[in-house]
């Protein structure tokens, strides 16, 4: 069963705009992870943020997590159509063993 | 490192036929998982293994899906017999452990086997 839900399910934006999405989840984590997934490609880790973290920065890519609230957000500034892709949130119950969302498909436009 | 390998990247097969996906982990990694990827569905976690042992099979359908890991840079997963409805993409991944030290929990994906059960 799919324990985190992104919203939204599919988000449109020009090139050099920011592109922000949400991650809700169920139950307690050890860490949330985001994936990135191209047409017809196998996923692809971009960030993993703890528990104990509330943010974390990797390049134009920024993660928040708010375990009071159990969501997550990422954000990708100055988004490229290279950006293209689903991108999907994935919660860690400290079993190593992945629980993903449905996804939010991201295009931008040139 | 040439990542981790699936085999064969697509299969098309009758209703009936059994079915045989591979996978090579990448070196060193102590987990192996194999995921289901569908519209209807998603991506759903089949089984996942730890230092070739199956830990966690609650995702497998049913018995028509079996899978092993003979060895630490081996897995298959088998269908049999298939069924139109077993149709979708199917991932393996696998992750570092307790040997990866900050990214021990990061999974690491194959590029798929589309599957076409007809």
């Amino acid at each position: 069963s799919q324990q985190g839900e992104e919203d939204p399910q599919a988000l449109s934006i020009q090139e050099g705009e920011n592109a922000t999405m949400n991650c809700s989840y169920k139950t307690s984590i050890n860490n949330l992870q985001w994936y990135r997934q191209n047409s017809g490609r196998g996923l692809v880790h971009l960030i993993l943020i703890r528990s104990n973290e509330r943010e974390k920065h990797s390049g134009r890519l920024r993660v928040t997590l708010d375990t009071s609230k159990k969501s997550s957000s990422l954000l990708i500034t100055a988004s490229r159509a290279a950006d293209t892709a689903s991108y999907f949130c994935a919660t860690d119950a400290n079993d190593y063993k992945l629980s993903f969302g449905a996804g939010t498909t991201v295009t931008v436009r040139a | 490192d040439a990542g981790v390998i699936q085999s064969p990247r697509h299969e098309v097969t009758e209703m009936g036929q059994e079915v045989t996906l591979r996978c090579k982990p990448i070196s060193g990694h102590d987990y192996l998982f194999w995921y289901r990827q569908t519209m209807m569905r998603g991506l759903e976690l089949l089984i996942y293994f730890n230092n070739n042992v199956p830990i966690d099979d609650s995702g497998m359908p049913e018995d028509r899906f079996s899978a092993k890991m003979p060895n630490a840079s081996f897995s298959t997963l088998k269908i049999q017999p298939s069924e139109p409805r077993d149709s979708a993409v199917y991932f393996c991944a696998s992750s570092p452990g307790t040997s990866g030290g900050a990214i021990q929990e990061t999974q690491y994906f194959g590029p798929g086997t589309r599957l076409l059960v007809l």
